[in-house]
């Protein structure tokens, strides 16, 4: 596709159940971010790929987020035993290399209601 | 002391005013700067970059560097109500490539 897309758009779960977040980046980008968002916050950074490579997790809030990019295309960001505290805009971006003034290009994000 | 700091507004100018966004950062971050518009509802975009000190014009958007003081702005000349949007700063923290977003500031350009 043209842009970065993510899915679902829109995700509502109950507590305690495991969640995926999907996104698959604009073909041949090599470098993929995960952020967060709140309503009225900036993006909180929570990890970044290059290639298949985590490269950098230290944003993720606990052990119950995780990330992978097995392929170094798509990616899934998993949220296991979801809290209410979860809720929130999950946004990923991605860049055409890995240099350090990249610019990101960012997909239309999954809202993720924790109930 | 958050590594990107800015005043979350809102911002309210007249059409066609001068909009000065402004950004302090901590030591944390590097020196690679810049400035996303995010329309409500929307994703992030990146409007401008700035990476040395002094000023970088494009059309009517002017960033401003100041290492001494650790400060970065962001002029819109002769503001539209489509520039009313939340704009973002962000800095290069924690390593090469990690990008960290500022809170953003709510600017609204009335008619």
């Amino acid at each position: 596709g043209a842009g970065v897309s993510q899915s679902p758009r829109y995700k509502v779960t109950k507590r305690g159940q495991d969640v995926a977040l999907r996104c698959d980046p604009i073909s041949g980008h090599v470098s993929l971010y995960w952020y967060r968002q709140a309503l009225g916050q900036g993006p909180e950074f929570l990890t970044y790929f290059n290639y298949e490579a985590q490269q950098d997790k230290s944003g993720l809030p606990n052990d119950r987020f995780s990330a992978e990019r097995p392929e170094g295309s798509i990616s899934t960001l998993t949220i296991q035993r979801t809290e209410q505290r979860d809720s929130a805009m999950y946004r990923c971006a991605s860049t055409p290399g890995q240099g350090s003034r990249e610019k990101l290009f960012f997909g239309s994000g999954t809202q993720l209601s924790v109930l | 002391q958050k590594e990107v700091e800015q005043n979350s507004g809102p911002l309210s100018v007249p059409e066609g005013a001068i909009a000065s966004l402004n950004c302090t950062y901590s030591d944390r971050v590097s020196q690679s700067f810049f400035w996303y518009r995010q329309y409500s509802g929307k994703s992030p975009e990146l409007i401008m970059s700035i990476y040395s000190n002094g000023d970088k014009e494009d059309g009517r958007f002017t960033a401003q560097l100041n290492k001494a003081s650790q400060y970065v702005s962001l002029l819109i000349r002769d503001s539209q109500p489509s520039d009313s949007a939340t704009y973002l700063c962000a800095a290069l923290s924690g390593g090469y490539q990690k990008v960290t977003f500022g809170t953003g500031t709510k600017l609204q350009v009335i008619p």
